[in-house]
């Protein structure tokens, strides 16, 4: 079973509307949660990272949300554009201090239509 | 752009050739990583350097598989008889060790398609 969920597996909005992305992880202890965009045929591009200690990091349109008590983030992308049609993954870092084994979500397929 | 850079982009090969893909890492990065990438899935790990030092191997890098950091700068992938199962973007990361906030920064990838 995968230790990271995302839902839901794609999404189709239209440009302007807010979206919102869940992840759900089992990974314990962990490190820190980041969410990557993976635009098609790219690799991914850091977006946020949150430490089990901090439950919310804005960056420009994207505000990503952890709670570490019920394992639990959320991506929220407010006033979409054509350009955030993406794939949005979700990573954990297991263990305390460790990077090598990050945990990956499958992530949620975004398509923004005019 | 990241500052991670891979090459060849795309190979096409015939089942049972050779391949060899090259990854650039962001230059003061002491830790590499290669992942495999099938549609609509993760990234998975395949293998991580610190420095030249192969530190770890995922069960999916089979004897198939190599992976150098000589100088621990650059690092080469290299797939032996290819197999139309290898067919997959390869994805190479560094970072550098830096506890929680330690970030890694992927490359554009090359994809492998095995015929």
């Amino acid at each position: 079973k995968n230790q990271v969920e995302q839902s839901p597996q794609s999404l189709i909005i239209l440009e302007g509307k807010n979206c919102t992305l869940q992840c759900n992880y089992t990974v314990s202890p962990f490190s820190n949660l980041r969410w990557y965009k993976q635009d098609t045929g790219r690799g991914p591009v850091s977006l946020t990272i949150m430490t089990f200690s901090e439950n919310t990091k804005s960056n420009g349109r994207y505000t990503a949300t952890l709670d570490a008590d019920t394992k639990q983030s959320s991506l929220h992308i407010t006033a979409s554009q054509l350009s955030d049609s993406a794939s949005y993954i979700c990573v954990v870092t297991p263990g305390e201090n460790g990077n090598n084994r990050l945990a990956f979500g499958k992530g949620n397929q975004v398509v923004v239509i005019p | 752009d990241t500052g991670v850079s891979q090459d060849p982009r795309h190979k096409i090969t015939k089942r049972g050739q050779n391949v060899t893909f090259r990854c650039d890492p962001i230059s003061e990065h002491n830790r590499l990583y290669w992942y495999r990438q099938t549609l609509g899935q993760g990234p998975e790990f395949l293998t991580y350097f610190q420095n030249e030092a192969q530190l770890e191997k995922s069960r999916l890098l089979s004897d198939r598989f190599s992976a150098e950091r000589p100088k621990g700068s650059f690092s080469t992938l290299e797939i032996q008889r290819t197999e139309q199962g290898d067919s997959a973007m390869y994805l190479c990361a560094s970072s550098l060790e830096q506890g929680f906030q330690e970030t890694q920064y992927f490359g554009p990838g090359t994809r492998l398609l095995v015929l």
